[in-house]
């Protein structure tokens, strides 16, 4: 069964640091691309990155390039994303989300880890 | 980049209502189009992928058409369990931009 359980969320303060986690099982995990989506409360979806499955390539939202950085450990069939500088708007539950082998779609999403970015 | 502009940002409707949302590209994106819905609390399904093709699994009342900057998802009969928020979402080339929802309602 295809499982994917983020962690790493919680509360820091404008300007500081997390580290999420995405632990993937049941398949895999260095065939599949990666991406991590999130959604401020109350708000809709908004795309932030995506990995390849080599990890040789990776894409940023403009909002976040240059402070998110995505990267994965496909011997520990984890995916990471590293969030500096962060800012209240950066505020939302983060998911991780598999890319279809293949295709160009999310078949698979995590359950979330919200994110709150407060002092 | 490419915006992605859903319509309606709501809708009211009956079980048993036929349901169609819009998604429009601020060009082209061939057949790089995706729906999902998403309940309260959850993570997002998906419903169709490139544009047409229905999800293993995914009732048959759900259809996806379109193609270049214009598509639609239609709900041919509203169930119960359909109440929800739908996006659309480009995808191929990043960044892979979502509308900005739909919310269905019970009326």
């Amino acid at each position: 069964e295809v499982q994917l359980v983020e962690s790493g969320g919680g509360l820091v303060q404008p300007g500081g640091s997390l580290r999420l986690s995405c632990a993937a099982s049941g398949f895999t995990f260095s065939s599949f691309w990666m991406h991590w989506v999130r959604q401020a409360p109350g708000k809709g979806l908004v795309w932030v990155s995506r990995i390849i499955g080599d990890g040789t390539t990776t894409d940023y939202a403009d909002s976040v390039k240059g402070r998110f950085t995505i990267s994965r450990d496909n011997a520990k069939n984890t995916l990471f994303l590293q969030m500096n500088s962060l800012r209240p708007e950066d505020t939302a539950v983060y998911y991780c989300a598999r890319v279809k082998h293949g295709w160009y779609y999310f078949d698979y999403w995590g359950q979330g880890t919200p994110v709150t970015v407060s002092s | 980049d490419i915006q992605m502009t859903q319509s309606p940002s709501s809708l009211s409707a009956s079980v048993g209502d036929r349901v169609t949302i819009t998604c429009r590209a601020s060009q082209s994106i061939s057949t790089n189009l995706n729906w999902y819905q998403q309940k309260p609390g959850k993570a997002p399904k998906v419903l169709i992928y490139s544009a047409s093709s229905l999800e293993s699994g995914v009732p048959s009342r759900f259809r996806g058409s379109g193609s270049g900057t214009d598509f639609t998802l239609t709900i041919s009969s509203l169930q119960p369990e359909d109440f929800a928020t739908y996006y659309c979402q480009k995808t191929y080339t990043p960044p892979w931009t979502f509308g900005q929802g739909t919310k269905v309602e019970i009326k």
